[in-house]
């Protein structure tokens, strides 16, 4: 257990659909990313944020948005569902950026029907 | 920005060979390399990481270099068992910034 936690596990919706992942990094981490991984694909990586601010942006769809709260939990908001957006997402957690080991949380599985 | 590139994209292996997987990266200032294994539908773990001020970092049967110079690092795995089977990802980074992986490496330890 790696201390970073996900919700929902799973996730299954329609096409146009809106969701929410929500995740909460190790206790101390401030700094918390996101990323997208389809079927046999690689770690695209969307978006970071560091003690609330946007600190890099990735690949990330303009569908797609994120925050990260006072408490530094964070939720990516993904909108306008697409079949193309199924996939494994993860979010990461470190204390302050790249430089240190970054944990990787369980990850939500969504899938688009 | 930086660019990782890892090779190759799968390697198979008999057991208790060895297997290395190589990566190489652009930007200078990148001084943080992890490694990561992902079993299929589980979380990436780390598994093994070097800093740019060494060049060569073991774990057991785990091994990984570096060259600052040339700007690549590789894993090694001695000894391999059929639980190595899994992708590994390479990834580089510098302090305060996101990570940048690889495209990663599918290895097959046949028993």
């Amino acid at each position: 257990d790696s201390g970073v936690t996900q919700t929902p596990k799973h996730l299954i919706t329609a096409t146009g659909q809106r969701v929410t992942l929500r995740c909460s990094p190790r206790s101390g981490d401030l700094s918390v990313y996101w990323y997208q991984q389809s079927l046999d694909q690689g770690l695209q990586f969307l978006i970071q944020y560091y003690n609330g601010e946007e600190r890099a942006k990735g690949n990330i769809l303009e569908r797609f948005s994120a925050q990260q709260f006072p408490d530094l939990h964070s939720e990516l908001n993904l909108s306008s569902l697409e079949l193309g957006d199924s996939a494994l997402y993860f979010c990461a957690s470190n204390l302050v950026g790249g430089g240190e080991t970054q944990y990787f949380g369980p990850g939500t599985r969504l899938l688009v029907l | 920005g930086e660019n990782v590139e890892q090779h190759p994209s799968t390697l198979s292996v008999q057991e208790g060979d060895s297997a290395v997987i190589k990566c190489t990266y652009s930007d200078s200032a990148s001084n943080y390399f992890p490694w990561y294994k992902q079993e299929l539908g589980k979380r990436p773990q780390l598994i093994i990481d070097i800093r740019s001020n060494v060049g060569e970092k073991k774990d057991q049967r785990i091994a990984v270099t570096l060259n600052k110079t040339a700007k690549h690092f590789s894993l090694h795995i001695t000894e391999t068992q059929p639980e190595d089977s899994a992708v590994y990802f390479c990834a580089a980074s510098y302090t305060g910034n996101q990570f940048y992986f690889g495209t990663g490496t599918s290895l097959t330890v046949i028993p």
